[in-house]
């Protein structure tokens, strides 16, 4: 089974500087995807950014970006220009191409965001 | 687009009853839904995979004939809670899986809190 590790319960930031999340994960699979997810304080689950594993290209969505290490097993999220907005739960996420597990996602422990002026 | 609805977005209910909660793809048809359980503070558990005409597949440790799941149709799933007792208080999330090409991402609904007295 795959497993999930965000290592960082918390992390702070201030407003317009850079922060990274980390997330580790463990799997003997070779194709799968990895998102990051936002939980801000109304509990919707946002969709942040999507890797593909066979992408060596690491994904960007605007002020998000990741460092992915397929080797290292690592998926950290960059947050560039933090934003008061951007304070949240954040949700690394695996998903198994397996066809007997598609699409089903599991879920790293979490970390929390403070954005501070 | 890939807008995912839940009713009701909170309810409290006496022990011993049941409560319906449902689940609506708004904008596109959901060919698998899931159900999430997340308690304070902490990360979203899978509770069931269901496939639109099909039994639900249930994770383990999660009782099949408490938690009732349907998903008549594409666009709708359905969570009943029967004989609810104060430890089935949770905060209830659901997603809907949106087959775009090969790949498919999961949208999330807003939540139902439930709690029960």
């Amino acid at each position: 089974a795959q497993t999930v590790t965000q290592s960082q319960p918390e992390m702070s930031v201030q407003e317009a500087e850079t922060v990274t999340l980390s997330c580790t994960y463990d799997t003997s699979e070779s194709d799968y995807y990895l998102f990051w997810y936002k939980q801000p304080p109304s509990r919707q689950m946002i969709l942040v950014i999507r890797q593909e594993a066979y992408k060596q290209q690491n994904a960007t969505e605007n002020r998000f970006s990741v460092n992915f290490q397929k080797a290292a097993k690592s998926f950290s999220l960059k947050i560039s220009d933090s934003q008061l907005g951007d304070a949240a739960m954040y949700f690394c996420a695996y998903r198994s191409l397996n066809t007997g597990t598609a699409s089903k996602l599991t879920f790293g422990t979490g970390t929390r965001l403070q954005v501070t002026l | 687009g890939a807008v995912v609805s839940q009713h009701p977005s909170w309810v409290i209910c006496k022990s011993g009853t049941s409560v319906k909660i449902e689940c609506r793809s708004l904008d596109f048809q959901a060919t698998t839904m899931f159900w999430y359980r997340q308690f304070p503070k902490q990360s979203l558990m899978l509770m069931a995979t269901s496939n639109e005409g099909s039994k639900a597949t249930y994770e383990q440790g999660v009782e099949k004939d408490k938690f009732l799941i349907n998903h008549a149709s594409l666009t709708l799933s359905t969570l009943t809670v029967t004989s609810a007792h104060p430890e089935d208080s949770s905060f209830y999330i659901c997603s809907a899986s949106h087959l775009v090409a090969t790949t498919d991402t999961q949208y999330f609904g807003p939540g139902t809190r439930l709690t029960v007295l």
